[in-house]
């Protein structure tokens, strides 16, 4: 069945970059998400980009997709202490279309 | 624009107890999910509602029923409590045409079963 990886853990320093990596094996998907899990929160819808994209940016985020290899990656720019969450991505199937397939989740802490 | 909103926030049940979960949504959306989020098995899908008056089983729909009351609101039921329904519980909703489908989430019920 269709599956989307996620390493659980990232740590950086305030002000760096961050990078958080995503796998998925669905190769009919339309849609990649990325949200973001502040704690005893719901989930926040970040940014989408349309599978036919290969990039999106949207202010300090970057979303990058590589289609063939079926790999997704969120970039924050100046990542600061108010970034540190758990980050999910999620895909839509593209046969069904109201099924959504969320990973993992990466939880990213960000060092003073 | 309030977005999700879900009541209660927090609910302690003994086993065997019933209870309802509401979910109201005013954005418009079509489509209305239910989840549950449990640490080390992330989101799982109970049930969604893909438009008015349809419900459709998620992966983990047993102990569950649910309810299409109109386009704004999506219930949740537990007929019999278990210690194993135990966890946070989210409604969500979409639609296609707001930021490609991409799920509007409320703040979760945190649920204890005894």
């Amino acid at each position: 069945g269709e599956d989307v990886e996620q390493s659980l853990f990232l740590s950086v320093r305030e002000g760096d970059s961050s990078v958080i990596n995503c796998t998925y094996t669905d190769s009919s998907s339309t849609y990649l998400y990325w949200y973001k899990q502040e704690p005893g929160a719901g989930l926040q819808l970040l940014t989408y980009i349309f599978s036919n994209m290969d990039m999106k940016q949207d202010q300090r985020l970057t979303v990058l997709l590589n289609k063939k290899d079926k790999h997704l990656s969120l970039r924050i720019a100046d990542t600061q202490t108010g970034d540190s969450a758990i980050y999910f991505c999620a895909e839509r199937d593209g046969t069904s279309y109201d099924k959504v397939i969320f990973g993992p989740g990466t939880s990213l802490s960000v060092i003073p | 624009n309030a977005g999700v909103t879900q009541t209660p926030k927090f609910q302690v049940l003994k086993t065997g107890q019933s209870m309802t979960l509401q979910c109201a949504q005013d954005m418009n959306h079509n489509s209305m999910y239910w989840y549950r989020q449990d640490p080390g098995m992330g989101l799982r899908l109970i049930y969604y509602s893909a438009s008015e008056g349809t419900t459709d089983k998620g992966e983990v729909p047993n102990g569950y029923n649910v309810s299409r009351l109109n386009k704004r609101e999506f219930s949740l039921r537990l007929e019999s409590a278990a210690p194993s329904q135990t966890s946070v519980y989210f409604c969500a909703s979409s639609d296609t045409l707001d930021q490609g489908g991409g799920q509007y989430f409320g703040p979760g019920t945190r649920l204890t079963v005894l």
